[in-house]
């Protein structure tokens, strides 16, 4: 069976770090990209970056470029988006999620998304 | 950028009826587009994927159509558990944005 586990909640202060995870099981982690989408409260689903964990190529949104960063460990199945420096507007529900190309490129299965809360 | 348009963006109906959503594209993005469900407190769900394949396990009162830069899913008998927000998303380009989403309720 395929899943995507996300670590769990967290609350943090401003101009903390922080690196959450998403880990893959059940299919080959390095032959699939993963994606992270933030969702603001009561708002839509945004892309942030993706990456290919076979060899690490990562791509990301023009408005989260330079404001998190997406890495992989192939050899533990896991994604990761981290901050170094937190802003209360990061304070989001944020999900991974796998792409399969014989679905046309659709996203089909999502971790079960871990909360982020950013207050002093 | 692509950018997508839902509409509309919330709309009241009863069970049993048949419902309508759009997304249209700001270019042309051939059959590109995936539609997702997302219920209160969970993950969105892939209901549709390339215009109009239904995802194994969707039930077949959902479909999807069109193509270039019109798109429409319809729910054939709205039921219970379909009451959600609904999103159309585009894989045209590597980071294919979603709409705005579609909130169905209770009429």
């Amino acid at each position: 069976e395929v899943q995507l586990v996300q670590s769990g909640a967290e609350v943090k202060k401003p101009g903390e770090s922080l690196k959450i995870s998403c880990k893959g099981s059940g299919y080959s982690f390095t032959s699939y990209w993963i994606g992270w989408v933030r969702q603001m409260p009561g708002k839509g689903l945004e892309w942030m970056g993706i990456i290919y964990p076979g060899d690490s190529d990562t791509r990301y949104s023009p408005s989260f470029q330079g404001q998190v960063t997406i890495s992989a460990d192939k050899s533990i199945s896991t994604a990761y988006l981290q901050w170094s420096s937190l802003k209360a507007s990061d304070t989001a529900m944020y999900y991974c999620a796998r792409r399969d190309e014989t679905l046309g490129w659709g996203w089909d299965y999502w971790g079960q998304g871990t909360l982020v809360t950013v207050s002093s | 950028d692509i950018q997508m348009t839902q509409s509309p963006s919330s709309l009241s109906a009863s069970v049993g009826d048949r419902v309508t959503i759009t997304c249209r594209a700001s270019q042309s993005i051939s059959s590109y587009l995936n539609w997702y469900q997302q219920k209160p407190g969970k993950a969105p769900k892939l209901l549709i994927y390339a215009a109009s394949s239904l995802q194994s396990g969707v039930p077949s009162r959902f479909s999807g159509s069109g193509s270039g830069t019109d798109f429409t899913l319809t729910i054939s008998s709205l039921q219970p558990e379909d009451f959600a927000t609904y999103y159309c998303q585009q894989s045209y380009s590597t980071l294919g944005a979603f709409g705005g989403g579609t909130k169905v309720e209770i009429k």
